[in-house]
């Protein structure tokens, strides 16, 4: 079971905007920043987001992350086909000193 | 350009040990810590474990600690993962990556292709 808890799936029509939510505790998302990737099937993970709501150059203005308590999002906007991929959130666990995932959520752009 | 290349993964029966080689290139190797994380097929993202820049700080999830060792060579920019007493449970993409701090231990940023174990009998 995943230390964190993100929706299976989620789905919007291109050009649209969809929200990724991303859910922890004290000691994990509270406490420390969080990161999320892209992974298209078949591809290496992708880093999208770290620090909260840092994008690495190569991350569209599009992708926007979000923390406020134990909880974290990822907005993206003006969906693209080219958006259909796994999207996970990470963090840093305090009291296991380990890095935990989210369990992922397939974005479908209908 | 950062590269980061894994290799090692193949068939290999339970209870053998395979050791997997991460080559890096276009980075500062000796001042990132790196993270081993794998993937079951068609399941999400199993972190195993990090080894700080200068080896001094080891961190790994509970089911693999005890039976998977990092280390790094610092002068071949290359890091490993030795895994011990395979199960079939292990078979995953396994993948390895560049953290995203300088000198810390955070989250991986740069992952390398991944590369398949399969534990067969």
């Amino acid at each position: 079971q995943s230390a964190l808890t993100q929706p299976p799936s989620v789905s919007a029509a291109p050009g649209q905007r969809v929200t990724i939510s991303c859910s922890g505790s004290d000691f994990n998302i509270e406490s420390n920043d969080i990161f999320w990737y892209q992974q298209v099937p078949g591809t290496a993970p992708k880093l999208l987001v770290f620090d909260n709501n840092k994008r690495p150059s190569g991350t569209p203005e599009r992708f926007f992350g979000s923390k406020s308590g134990t909880s974290a999002t990822l907005a993206i906007s003006g969906l693209q086909t080219g958006d259909e991929a796994d999207y996970y959130c990470g963090t840093w666990n305090d009291r296991l000193r380990i890095v935990v995932f989210g369990g992922g959520t397939k974005l479908t752009v209908l | 350009q950062v590269q980061v290349v894994v290799s090692g993964g193949r068939v290999v029966k339970p209870g053998r040990s395979l050791t997997l080689s991460c080559r890096t290139f276009g980075f500062s190797f000796a001042n990132y810590a790196m993270h081993w994380v794998r993937q079951v097929p068609g399941k999400g993202l199993d972190w195993l474990g990090v080894l700080s820049y200068d080896g001094s700080g080891e961190y790994y999830t509970d089911s693999v600690k005890g039976r998977f060792t990092i280390s790094r060579d610092n002068a071949l920019d290359t890091t490993y993962l030795l895994m011990n007493r395979l199960t079939f449970e292990d078979t995953a993409f396994y993948y390895c990556a560049r953290d995203v701090a300088f000198a810390e231990i955070t989250l991986p940023r740069d992952w390398g292709q991944g590369t398949l174990v399969t534990v067969s009998s």
